[in-house]
Formats: C-alpha cells, sequence, structure tokens
C-alpha cells in the first residue's frame, strides 16, 4: 500500500471549514484513499473513503485530485468536538491488508 | 448500532502476571485486529485474524500471543507482563464485504504494569 505524507499538525476557528491535506503520491489505481479520526483516549473513527471521485457523507467531504496524488478531507463547519488526530490512509478497498497508519494530523479547533 | 467491545477501559495488572485482554465484535466481520499505541509512535499491530482458529504475527508480536476461538472473540494474552507493555492497546474489526471495507475500533484498554 502506499505511504501518505500529512502535516503534522493544524489549527481552524470554530464554525469556519477545516481543510485537512494528504499526500499519496505512489497511490495507484486501484487503492482507495481512507479517512479516520482519533478523539483523545478513544479508538480511531471512520470518518469517509473514496477511489478517485469526490465523495460526501454526513461527517465530511473528500476531495481527490484528477492524478489521485493527493486529497483533501473537508470538515465543513468545524466544532470544538473535531479537535483530534486526523489519519490519512490509502489501501486495496477489499483486501484484508491491514492498514498502515502514519502520524496523522493534529487538528486543534479554537474558539 | 454496530460494536467493537473491549472488555476492560482501564487495567492495572503487577509484573510478571498472566494478563487477558478481551474483544468482542457483533458485525460478523471475518478480520480481527490487535494494536498497542503509544505516544510518538503511533499504532502498531500486535497480531491480527483473518478467520477462527487463524492467527498471524503483526510488527511486534514479541510478548504477546492471541486466541480466536469464536469468529466474534479475539483474546490478546500477555504471558508475563512487564512494564514495557505499559500502553493504549486498541482492538479493531474489517470485513471485505463490509460497505466500506474499513475498520471498526473499539474504545481501547489502557494498560499499566507496575
Amino acid at each position: 500500500d502506499a505511504k501518505t505524507t500529512q502535516p503534522p499538525s493544524m489549527d481552524c476557528a470554530e464554525g469556519r471549514a477545516a481543510n485537512l491535506p494528504c499526500n499519496h503520491s505512489t497511490i495507484s489505481g486501484n487503492e482507495y484513499v481512507y479517512w479516520y479520526r482519533q478523539i483523545h483516549s478513544q479508538g480511531p473513527q471512520y470518518i469517509i473513503h473514496g477511489l478517485k471521485n469526490n465523495e460526501t457523507n454526513e461527517m465530511a467531504s473528500l476531495i481527490i485530485t484528477e492524478d489521485k496524488k493527493s486529497s483533501t478531507l473537508i470538515l465543513p463547519h468545524a466544532t470544538l468536538r473535531d479537535t483530534a488526530v486526523y489519519y490519512c490512509i490509502v489501501r486495496v478497498g477489499n483486501s484484508n491488508y491491514q492498514l498502515i497508519w502514519g502520524a496523522g494530523t493534529k487538528l486543534i479547533i479554537k474558539p | 448500532d454496530v460494536k467493537v467491545t473491549q472488555s476492560s477501559r482501564y487495567l492495572v495488572k503487577r509484573t510478571g502476571e498472566k494478563v487477558f485482554l478481551e474483544c468482542v465484535q457483533d458485525m460478523d466481520h471475518e478480520n480481527m485486529f490487535w494494536y498497542r499505541q503509544d505516544p510518538g509512535l503511533g499504532l502498531r499491530l500486535i497480531y491480527f485474524s483473518y478467520d477462527v482458529k487463524m492467527k498471524e504475527k503483526g510488527d511486534i508480536p514479541e510478548g504477546y500471543s492471541v486466541s480466536r476461538e469464536k469468529k466474534e472473540r479475539f483474546s490478546l494474552i500477555l504471558e508475563s507482563a512487564s512494564t514495557n507493555q505499559t500502553s493504549m492497546y486498541l482492538c479493531a474489526s474489517s470485513s471485505p464485504g463490509a460497505e466500506n471495507y474499513g475498520y471498526t475500533f473499539g474504545s481501547g484498554t489502557r494498560l499499566t504494569v507496575v
């Protein structure tokens, strides 16, 4: 599975959109981009995933560039409860391969 | 709501004790995983299982063993606990047939070995 690069930390004002970038320049055509987040002292929580098209669900939007080499997770109206570590992971979608976890981005939402 | 349940949220054990961490999932997932998480080191895979009675070593299996006698239950065993096994332990499950192929995690067990 391809590796990902994320900034170690970001700040965002409450009520604004939080845009979290992720680079995955070695991704292949059959690899999905997954996003998880981990709120302090809890297990990671699935947010969203996509293959090549942009995706949206009740939690977030995922924008994947046309060449798939990078993506952006968007939290449209960040709240204090969105403060967490956000992980971007790429993997083959329906394989049994385990996820490879990087350091993620520590997102701090400020009032 | 689907769940992965870890038996204990916090545990304190003595050095040399045999420790059992239990994980149960109610999603009929084939795959189950045990991770430990330490500050600055991220999530590291200890063991995983793709089926009942099947197990595979992850990145850091030393000092641990696992048991999967039933599909819904995956146990992590510390044969003789040591202080360097003080950590947050996370269980997860997944299935190739699940909607998002992703992982569902438990809330974690914070183990302290004294």
